[in-house]
């Protein structure tokens, strides 16, 4: 079974500084996806960055990027230039690609971001 | 498009009641997931609903069911209700898109139901 692994309940960050926020996984799966979702407050989850298994190029979204290390299974998410609108649970995400896994994902146990101004 | 839409967004039950939520995806997406989250499990999937057919299904007693209709609107059901069972209930619907020879299903989530079991 697939194991998402989130080991930092709580980080926080000034306003403006970098942040990274680590996230391990175990799959005996050698195609998935991962992500970072955001959940702020209001219980909206919403998707920051997705990182294909096959692809050895780190995902980039604006401020966000992810260390992807597949042969390690860890898989990063570097917040650069961090705003006040960052704060929020960030989960780590992953989903095997083969068709009989649906849209499947597995959560890890989240990070709570707080950014100070 | 209008974005996912679950109702209600508050429920307040007692034990022993059945419950019925209720998620309406994005237009044309067909598949649509339950999760379930708490403090103490965190995100949990509960099924997945493609094309009317359950596709996946969670670790979750038979107490949780759920359906899809024609329309690709799904309903959760939750019978004989447990205090555990206060959570929040999130669904996510997706469609498939295509990159080269990946196929991959963007999932989009709705606000949530919280129930509270008393």
């Amino acid at each position: 079974a697939q194991t998402v692994t989130q080991s930092q309940p709580e980080m926080s960050v000034q306003e403006a500084e970098t942040v990274t926020l680590s996230c391990t996984y175990d799959t005996s799966e050698s195609d998935y996806y991962l992500f970072w979702y955001k959940q702020p407050p209001s219980r909206q989850m919403i998707l920051v960055i997705r990182q294909e298994a096959y692809k050895q190029q780190n995902a980039t979204e604006n401020r966000f990027s992810v260390n992807f290390q597949k042969a390690a299974k860890s898989f990063s998410l570097k917040i650069s230039d961090s705003q006040l609108g960052d704060a929020a649970m960030y989960f780590c995400a992953y989903r095997p690609i083969k068709e009989t896994s649906g849209s499947r994902l597995t959560f890890g146990e989240g990070t709570q971001l707080t950014v100070n101004p | 498009k209008a974005g996912v839409t679950q109702t209600p967004r508050y429920l307040i039950k007692t034990r022993g009641q059945q419950v019925t939520l209720s998620c309406s995806p994005i237009s044309g997406h067909r598949s649509v997931s339950w999760y379930q989250q708490t403090p103490g499990q965190g995100l949990q999937f509960l099924f997945e609903y493609f094309s009317e057919t359950q596709r996946n299904k969670g670790n979750f007693p038979g107490r949780f069911s759920g359906r899809q209709f024609s329309n690709s609107r799904s309903e959760m059901n939750v019978s004989t209700l447990e205090l555990g069972d206060s959570a929040l209930y999130l669904c996510a619907s997706s469609e498939t898109r295509t990159s080269g020879s990946w196929s991959y299903n963007e999932q989009f989530f709705g606000p949530g139901t919280r129930l509270t079991v008393l």
